[in-house]
Parts: C-alpha cells; sequence; structure tokens
C-alpha cells in the first residue's frame, strides 16, 4: 500500500523553530510537497522539492532525502497565525497522496 | 483571478438521500481532483480528471459516488443513497500540467461539508 506518516500533533511558542517530519512509503515518487490548511479554509500550497535537499522560502523551509524516503518542514521565527494544519504529499507520477496532517498549536 | 470554487459550503442531509457537490475549477487547469477528508484523518484520494476524462478514480469509495466532468469544465460529485459514512469535507482541486522541478502544485477549494445523519 501507499502510506505517508506524520505525528498527529506538535505545540510550540512564539518564536521558536518547530520541524514537521514525513516519511513515504509509494509507489512512484516524483516529489514531496507540503501544504497548510488552516481551520475551515482550503488547503494551500507551501513548497515542492523533487532532488534531495533544504529549500528556503522565507521563514519556511523543506528538506527532502529519497534514499531515505524522508522530508520535513521547518517553520522558524513561528508566529500565532502559524497554527494550522501541515500536510505532506507526494506526487507520485500519477496522482498526489496525502498524508493525515499534523496540527501545530502555537502557544504565547 | 479567481480560485477553485465549491457549492455548496456546507450540506446536512439524511440517510439515504442524494446530495450533488459543484466544483469550478480554476480556468485553464485540465487536471481537477477530489479529495475528501474526514476529522483527524488524511485528505484521500477519489479521482482525477484530465479534461472530460476520468484518469484515475482508484479512490472512489463505491458505486454510491459517480463523479462527471462536463465538457471538461466544472465537475460534479454525486452521492446516491448517502450514508452516514459518507460524512465529511470534500475538496476539489485542480492544477495545470506537471512541471518538472516545479511539480505539481495543486489548488484547492475550501470544500464541501458534508454532513449525513
Amino acid at each position: 500500500g501507499q502510506s505517508l506518516e506524520q505525528p498527529s500533533e506538535v505545540t510550540a511558542v512564539e518564536g521558536a523553530i518547530v520541524q514537521i517530519n514525513c516519511t513515504y512509503q509509494t509507489s512512484g515518487f516524483y516529489g514531496l510537497s507540503w501544504y497548510q490548511q488552516h481551520d475551515g479554509g482550503a488547503p494551500t500550497f507551501l513548497s515542492y522539492n523533487a532532488l534531495d535537499g533544504l529549500e528556503e522560502t522565507g521563514r519556511f523551509s523543506s528538506f527532502l532525502s529519497r534514499s531515505d524516503s524522508y522530508g520535513y518542514l521547518l517553520l522558524q521565527e513561528l508566529q500565532m497565525k502559524d497554527s494550522a494544519s501541515y500536510f505532506c504529499a507526494v506526487y507520485t507520477g500519477f496522482k498526489t497522496i496525502f498524508g493525515a496532517g499534523t496540527r501545530l498549536f502555537v502557544k504565547a | 483571478e479567481a480560485g477553485v470554487t465549491q457549492f455548496p459550503s456546507h450540506s446536512v442531509i439524511e440517510k439515504g438521500q442524494t446530495v450533488t457537490l459543484r466544483c469550478d475549477p480554476i480556468s485553464g487547469h485540465d487536471n481537477l481532483y477530489w479529495y475528501r477528508r474526514v476529522m483527524g484523518k488524511e485528505i484521500k484520494f477519489l479521482l482525477h480528471f484530465v479534461k472530460e476524462s476520468k484518469q484515475d478514480e482508484s479512490g472512489m469509495p463505491n458505486n454510491r459516488f459517480l463523479a462527471e466532468r462536463t465538457g471538461g469544465t466544472y465537475s460534479t460529485l454525486k452521492v446516491q443513497p448517502a450514508e452516514l459514512e459518507d460524512s465529511g469535507v470534500y475538496f476539489c482541486a485542480s492544477s495545470q500540467e506537471f512541471r518538472q522541478g516545479a511539480g505539481n502544485t495543486i489548488y484547492f477549494g475550501e470544500g464541501s461539508w458534508l454532513t449525513v445523519v
């Protein structure tokens, strides 16, 4: 079967750094994406990694290791507005498969 | 540019009734997807259209679910008859063609929240 594993919940304080891990097992792999979803809203695209290494976009960075079938999303200088669910997703070449999401709680 | 729009945003129906969800993708996006999320679970793939053709419907739970995409534009997802376990958020999404290095960015609608009672 195909699966993506990520922690169900993470809590951190404002200003801190948090890392959300994702391991995947899929038939086919083109790249790993991350999406953010605020309560009641639409999931929105954050990042995409096709190659190994770290991609930085402002306060957010995403890492991929294809050999380990592993990636993570790194959020720096956490703000209250970062409280949301974060989904990792794999594009298999045929479809995009999502994980169950990690609920991030940012506390003051 | 308008995003992906879905209708209705919320629907409460009784078991055994029929509900039809509509999705208007971003103009020019040939790829249209339906996903479902049950509380706390993954965003589960249901099916994928390329223009008006069903590319992959492997995620459709059973024959109570019927998806169509008329003329390669908007899409509908009909659940008939609805069961309690069909409750969840149904997301429609669209994308352009896959591009090497840029991936397959999917643009989601805000979802249709279905409650079957």
